[in-house]
């Protein structure tokens, strides 16, 4: 079993839907997690950032975390075509990025 | 100017080749890292320096050779690579304390032939 699972899709909306993005995790030890966008032959950017349980919200963009199922979620909120890109979630048991663990990412294309 | 530039941005190379990947932060940061990226796989981890020192090694095959000399600068030296090495290769860096926020370069992507 991998230590994070994550669909990689691809996952096709029109614009203005609500996605949600998930991933799947088996160590109970992290506690910081993270999600970055990749756009196409660019470099992963990080896109949120929460520790432990609960939400955290940024513009259109809210991340979810429950540790209690193991499950993280990065959820989008009208969505446009200029969120086409791959979601990676990562995540640690410690604020170190040597330990960072991260999904094989989720491909996703907005169409206008 | 992007915070952490990568050069080459593609390479093509023979199994016999030697050349080496170049990586530059221009965040202030006292770490970086070499990261490998395939196709629907995660992104693993080859190597780390913080404040210019290798910190760890994850197994990586001996012809893939890092070379940090400051806290700038850091470079991948590629020699007798195998056709499976064909990769993206992301350069990162970040900042003690703020460790779990690292900032990726554009990548090189590497074809080996």
């Amino acid at each position: 079993q991998k230590e994070v699972e994550q669909d990689p899709g691809p996952l096709s909306v029109p614009e203005g839907a609500i996605v949600s993005l998930n991933c799947t995790y088996s160590n109970s030890a992290f506690q910081y997690f993270m999600w970055y966008r990749q756009y196409s032959r660019k470099g992963p950017e990080l896109l949120m950032y929460t520790y432990s349980s609960g939400n955290k919200e940024d513009g259109r963009f809210t991340a979810q975390v429950d540790k209690s199922s193991k499950y993280i979620s990065l959820f989008i909120r009208d969505s446009q075509p200029s969120d086409s890109a791959t979601y990676l979630c990562a995540m640690s048991e410690a604020g170190s990025a040597r330990q960072l663990t991260f999904g094989s990412g989720t491909q996703l294309t907005v169409l206008p | 100017e992007t915070g952490v530039t990568q050069t080459p941005r593609h390479l093509v190379m023979g199994m016999t080749n030697k050349k080496s990947l170049k990586c530059e932060q221009h965040l202030g940061h006292n770490a970086m890292y070499w990261y490998k990226q395939s196709a629907k796989k995660p992104l693993e981890l080859m190597f780390v320096y913080s404040l210019e020192e290798r910190v760890e090694n994850n197994s990586v095959p001996s012809r893939f050779s890092p070379e940090c000399p400051n806290s700038s600068h850091l470079f991948l030296h590629l020699h007798t690579l195998q056709p499976e090495d064909s990769a993206l290769y992301l350069c990162a860096s970040s900042q003690t304390g703020r460790e779990n926020t690292i900032y990726f370069g554009e990548g090189s992507w590497l074809t080996v032939v």
